[in-house]
């Protein structure tokens, strides 16, 4: 029962061009959705989440935007950078400092 | 502030045999939690531990078992291991669990089991 779904293994853009990513959740008890990015041997790091109040939020380049009707939410890098390329995980919550639920993920590569 | 950190970064180890993973969480973090992640998948919660005590369980067997030590160093132990248990597993320590918040990872152990 894969809770969080991300459906595009591998997303490629172009350096300046924007990035979104996509991810779908079937649990309406989910409050809290964050974004990880993961390099090859490192843990994943966090990026920037929104609370399930919240329709939009900013941090730099990064903009997740949450759409609870359609239970889906996304990612947008703008201007994407090569430094970008990894694998971006969504995650979810439905207790307040308990476990995350992970999407499978998407490979992102940015080409110059 | 240190991160969290992992050891050891590999270990290859036999079916049917016992490991123990151990994870320095960031100083001041109360919440451990270690997740499994296999090869092309994302990571699945195995279990959480709070001031040393579990708080949460993922659907894993009871033979994943963990414990949390007053100086935020944590471990992971699995018996009888099987070929399946072959993934990264990765240690996140959080703040409280009286808010939302993000979750912050080690570099995980890479378990390989022949």
């Amino acid at each position: 029962d894969q809770q969080v779904k991300q459906n595009s293994p591998s997303l490629s853009v172009q350096e300046g061009r924007i990035s979104i990513l996509n991810c779908d959740y079937t649990n309406s008890m989910f409050d809290y959705f964050l974004w990880y990015k993961k390099y090859p041997a490192e843990g994943p790091t966090f990026l920037i989440s929104i609370s399930s109040i919240k329709d939009k939020n900013e941090d730099g380049r990064f903009t997740v935007f949450l759409n609870k009707s359609a239970k889906h939410l996304s990612l947008h890098i703008v201007p994407s950078q090569p430094g970008d390329s990894a694998v971006y995980f969504c995650a979810a919550s439905a207790i307040v400092g308990g476990k995350l639920i992970f999407g499978q993920g998407t490979e992102l590569s940015v080409k110059p | 502030e240190t991160g969290v950190t992992q050891s050891p970064t590999h270990l290859i180890k036999t079916r049917g045999q016992q490991v123990t993973l151990r994870c320095s969480s960031q100083s001041g973090h109360n919440t451990v939690s270690w997740y499994q992640q296999a090869l092309g998948q994302g990571p699945q919660f195995i279990f959480q531990y709070y001031r040393e005590e579990e708080n949460g369980r993922g659907n894993f067997p009871p033979r994943f078992s963990g414990l949390q030590f007053p100086n935020y160093s944590s471990e992971l132990n699995v018996n009888a291991l099987e070929l399946d248990d072959s993934a990264l597993y990765l240690c996140a320590s959080g703040s409280d669990l009286s808010s939302y918040n993000e979750q912050f990872f080690g570099p995980g152990t890479r378990l390989t089991v022949l």
